[in-house]
């Protein structure tokens, strides 16, 4: 298993403002992973944080207004940009390894944009 | 649309009872994985099932895969308040660990 820590835990920020979440894992994993969640739902995958390389984008979001940094395999970072109320959300980081991938999530973020 | 169904979409008993929560879909899967999540927490892996036809037990929780391993159920026996939370089913359609989750089944137990 994998220990996440998320920072900050929740933030209120202004719309036009950008906000960078940072995630922290206490051991070496192979990927890492970021979602959005409105409370109470499911939740969507917003990228692949790629150790290295650039993340891998799902179909809806774009890396000018989700940029992710990965410098190393137990850190990552993702910055909402220039916020509107629609980003209000719940931001969950993960990690995965093993051959099942069983994966295990950080507290989450809870942002609003007023 | 959604690979996973999850059905109901919320669950309220009384402590004591028992209550079944479902994951289907139309594609086989290597894994299936249950999560359950408190308000304010991340997901928490309850169990993941990989064998066709498996039935694993986490104490008063029962989980099976399908034979065809297309879908999977929860059973929680004499449940808890504890017990109250949002479980989510997920899959790996691609076995490259991007996992996609089910809409989720909030479960209320009151005392």
């Amino acid at each position: 298993s994998a220990v996440i820590s998320q920072k900050p835990s929740r933030d209120i920020c202004q719309r036009g403002t950008s906000l960078t979440i940072q995630c922290q894992v206490d051991s070496q994993v192979t990927m890492m992973f970021w979602y959005r969640q409105q409370p109470g739902q499911s939740l969507t995958l917003i990228a692949t944080a790629n150790q290295g390389s650039e993340a891998t984008y799902e179909s809806g979001f774009v890396i000018d207004k989700f940029p992710i940094s990965r410098p190393n395999l137990t850190f990552s970072t993702l910055t909402v940009s220039n916020m509107s109320p629609e980003d209000s959300s719940i931001y969950l980081c993960s990690a995965a390894g093993g051959g099942l991938y069983e994966q295990y999530f950080g507290p989450g973020t809870r942002l609003t944009v007023t | 649309t959604q690979l996973l169904e999850q059905s109901p979409q919320f669950l309220s008993i009384q402590e004591g009872e028992n209550l079944t929560v479902y994951c289907n879909s139309s594609s086989v899967f290597s894994s299936l994985q249950w999560y359950r999540q408190e308000p304010g927490e991340g997901p928490v892996l309850l169990v993941t099932v990989v064998t066709g036809g498996e039935v694993k037990k986490l104490k008063r929780l029962t989980f099976q895969f399908g034979d065809a391993r297309k879908d999977s159920s929860l059973h929680i026996t004499a449940a808890q308040p504890g017990d109250t939370g949002l479980y989510l089913c997920a899959a790996n359609p691609s076995s490259r660990g991007k996992f996609q989750f089910g809409a989720g089944t909030q479960v209320v137990v009151t005392p």
